[in-house]
């Protein structure tokens, strides 16, 4: 079935540092792709989405690309803030048609020092 | 515009209570995903609704969970009788049906505390 693998956190960075957050995903079909943000005491915000192979969503600073030949969506941003503080999940949908599943990732958890 | 609406934000009660968690969803998104988070566990999916209808619930861990929408603005998540390992965060989630090509939108959650 489809899945979604993060790296594991922890990370954390000292502000105006980059940032590489790892999702790769396995999935049947073409799936829309997206990375969420929660912020402690907060649901899940979407933060950004890519619906189709070599589609780069971007929000905030934060980009990632559809990559279908790797099944990757690695998250990046150029200088974290410490208000970049969060719980980030990559997640998937709609791969197969009538496929109305979200696959979420296990979260990753970035710290960023000031 | 109004967001997913949950309540109550927290609630704290002994074991064997009835607990009801509320959702109101978006306007005009006609699915609705009840979830639970934990440390151990992670985000798991509960029940899922389409126009009012649940589809799948196979991720309801047991008969003392139950789940209904009475309407497109409205849904509630029951735990009777609630124990301890109960505890958690519940979201719910709505979103525009469309085979998951759009994004959910999630409540801010009811921590739930069995004591």
């Amino acid at each position: 079935g489809d899945s979604v693998t993060q790296m594991e956190g922890p990370v954390t960075l000292s502000e105006e540092a980059f940032l590489t957050i790892n999702c790769t995903y396995t999935a049947t079909g073409y799936p829309s792709l997206f990375w969420y943000v929660q912020y402690p005491g907060e649901g899940l915000q979407l933060l950004l989405k890519a619906t189709k192979a070599d589609d780069k969503g971007s929000n905030k600073g934060f980009e990632a690309t559809y990559r279908k030949e790797t099944t990757s969506f690695h998250l990046e941003k150029g200088s974290v803030q410490v208000s970049d503080s969060a719980v980030y999940f990559c997640a998937l949908s709609g791969s197969t048609s009538g496929t109305y599943k979200y696959i979420f990732g296990t979260g990753t958890r970035l710290k960023v020092l000031a | 515009d109004a967001g997913v609406i949950q309540s109550p934000r927290h609630e704290v009660t002994e074991m064997g209570q009835e607990v009801t968690l509320r959702c109101k969803p978006i306007s005009g998104h006609n699915s609705l995903f009840w979830y639970r988070q934990t440390m151990m566990r992670g985000l798991e999916l509960l029940i899922y609704f389409n126009n009012n209808v649940p589809i799948d619930d196979s991720g309801m861990p047991e008969d003392r969970f139950s789940a209904k929408m009475p309407n497109a603005s409205f849904s509630t998540l029951k735990i009777q009788p609630s124990e301890p390992r109960d505890s958690a965060v519940y979201f719910c989630a709505s979103s525009p049906y469309s085979e998951g090509r759009q994004p959910q939108h999630f409540g801010d959650g009811t921590r739930l505390s069995i004591l």
